[in-house]
């Protein structure tokens, strides 16, 4: 069946990176964008950028731009979100979900990551 | 930037009910380019209708949304044990895709 599974739990000091994967499976990888989604404690959703897999290019929010990298392997169907310069009050779960267009809905969605910022 | 505004931001209802959830644009959105999710408690959100009212795999009936502009509504006709949960509504025209703040519906 289609399925996005993320990478597990991290923890990492302010001022760290963190990378999350996101692994495809059950369908054509290259055939779907990918998106990342920030949720902050509590809070609601908050789109950080996506990748076409078919050639890597990407688009970022504003809000992440400079601070995010999203890439892929082929060989693997994994989607990577690399997110630099944490911050303390950073703490959030990331998800990966995937869409057919450019602009299109998000039809299926991985399990989430959660990444705590703790010194 | 489409800024999504959701009301209200809390639903209390009871079984059976009718609930009725807004999502207004700051600027006119093609239904064709709105989603609504639903997200339950300490789940990833999925997706329930997209474009013109069309409902996901696996979505019943009683999901229903309407609008058009800048208005737009998510109508859950009969309220179940299982509806429970945040929804949000997403405009996913060009960049950035942006949210709603969310609808949390309680029963």
């Amino acid at each position: 069946q289609v399925q996005l599974v993320q990478s597990g739990a991290e923890v990492k000091k302010p001022g760290a990176s963190v990378k999350v994967s996101c692994k495809a499976s059950g369908y054509t990888f290259i055939d779907y964008y990918m998106h990342w989604v920030r949720q902050a404690p509590g809070q609601g959703l908050e789109w950080v950028g996506m990748i076409k897999p078919s050639d890597g290019s990407t688009t970022y929010a504003q809000a992440f731009q400079g601070r995010v990298t999203i890439t892929r392997d082929t060989s693997t169907s994994t989607v990577y979100m690399e997110l630099s310069s944490l911050r303390a009050d950073g703490a959030a779960i990331y998800y990966c979900a995937r869409s057919l267009y450019y602009e299109s809905s998000f039809d299926i969605w991985g399990q989430g990551t959660v990444v705590t910022v703790s010194s | 930037e489409i800024v999504l505004t959701q009301s209200p931001g809390t639903l209390s209802l009871s079984p059976g009910e009718r609930a009725t959830l807004s999502c207004r644009a700051s600027q006119s959105v093609s239904n064709s380019y709105l989603a609504w999710y639903q997200q339950r408690p300490g789940q990833a959100p999925r997706l329930l209708i997209f474009g013109a009212s069309y409902r996901a795999t696996g979505i019943p009936d009683r999901f229903s949304t309407s609008g058009s502009g800048t208005d737009f509504t998510l109508t859950i006709s009969r309220l179940e044990p299982e509806d429970v949960a945040v929804y949000y509504c997403q405009q996913f025209l060009g960049s950035p895709k942006t949210f709603g703040q969310g609808t949390k519906v309680e029963i």
